[in-house]
């Protein structure tokens, strides 16, 4: 596609449920990167693809939280047994390498809203 | 320490005047420094990047780099009241690795 595409774009659930986010990047992207953005917040790292192999984890919050990428595209952010305090915007970004210099183009984000 | 800091803000400056941004980072092993910008409600977009020490300058905007202060800024001249919008400090330690970002800036340039 021509950008990073998220979906969905909003998702609200119940305290305890199991959600799941997408993250498709931009064709030929090899590297993929999540973050975390809560209201009035910086973007917090959550997880770094290198291709399908996940090189930097550091930034997820707890087990709760799991993310797998496949055929070097897509990839899904799970979080299981939603909190409250999960609640936030859920940004993708890609680019092409990974590299040093390289720019990351953002998707629009997931607003998750843990009621 | 937080790997990245800007600390100052909200900032508020009149319609053409500069708007000076600033940002501090831990990691001296640091290679890469970004700005970006975030109007509300949408993705951060790259308008900077330098990775040398000096200045860059590109249109209205001029990133300045001190490795040895381990500090990055962003200089905004004849800010207009479009400039309204929070700026984001990023580092890179290299290839390969996260992009670790500020909390950001909320920059509001008064018509």
């Amino acid at each position: 596609g021509a950008g990073v595409s998220q979906s969905p774009s909003n998702k609200v659930t119940e305290k305890g449920k199991d959600v799941e986010l997408r993250c498709d990047p931009i064709s030929g992207h090899t590297a993929l990167y999540w973050y975390r953005q809560r209201l009035g917040q910086g973007l917090e790292f959550l997880i770094y693809f290198q291709g399908n192999s996940a090189p930097d984890k550091s930034g997820l919050p707890s087990d709760r939280f799991s993310a797998e990428r496949t055929g070097e595209s897509v990839s899904t952010l799970t979080i299981q047994r939603t909190q409250q305090e999960d609640s936030a915007v859920y940004l993708c970004a890609s680019s092409l390498f990974g590299g040093s210099n390289e720019k990351l183009f953002f998707g629009s984000g997931t607003q998750l809203s843990v009621l | 320490q937080k790997e990245v800091e800007q600390n100052s803000g909200p900032l508020s400056v009149p319609e053409g005047a500069i708007a000076s941004l600033n940002c501090t980072y831990s990691d001296r092993g640091s290679q890469s420094f970004f700005w970006y910008r975030q109007y509300s409600g949408k993705s951060p977009e790259l308008i900077m990047s330098i990775y040398s020490n000096g200045d860059k300058e590109d249109g209205r905007f001029t990133a300045q780099l001190n490795k040895a202060s381990q500090y990055v800024s962003l200089l905004i001249r004849d800010s207009q009241p479009s400039d309204s919008a929070t700026y984001l400090c990023a580092v890179k330690t290299g290839a390969n690795s996260k992009l670790t970002f500020g909390k950001g800036i909320t920059l509001s340039v008064r018509p």
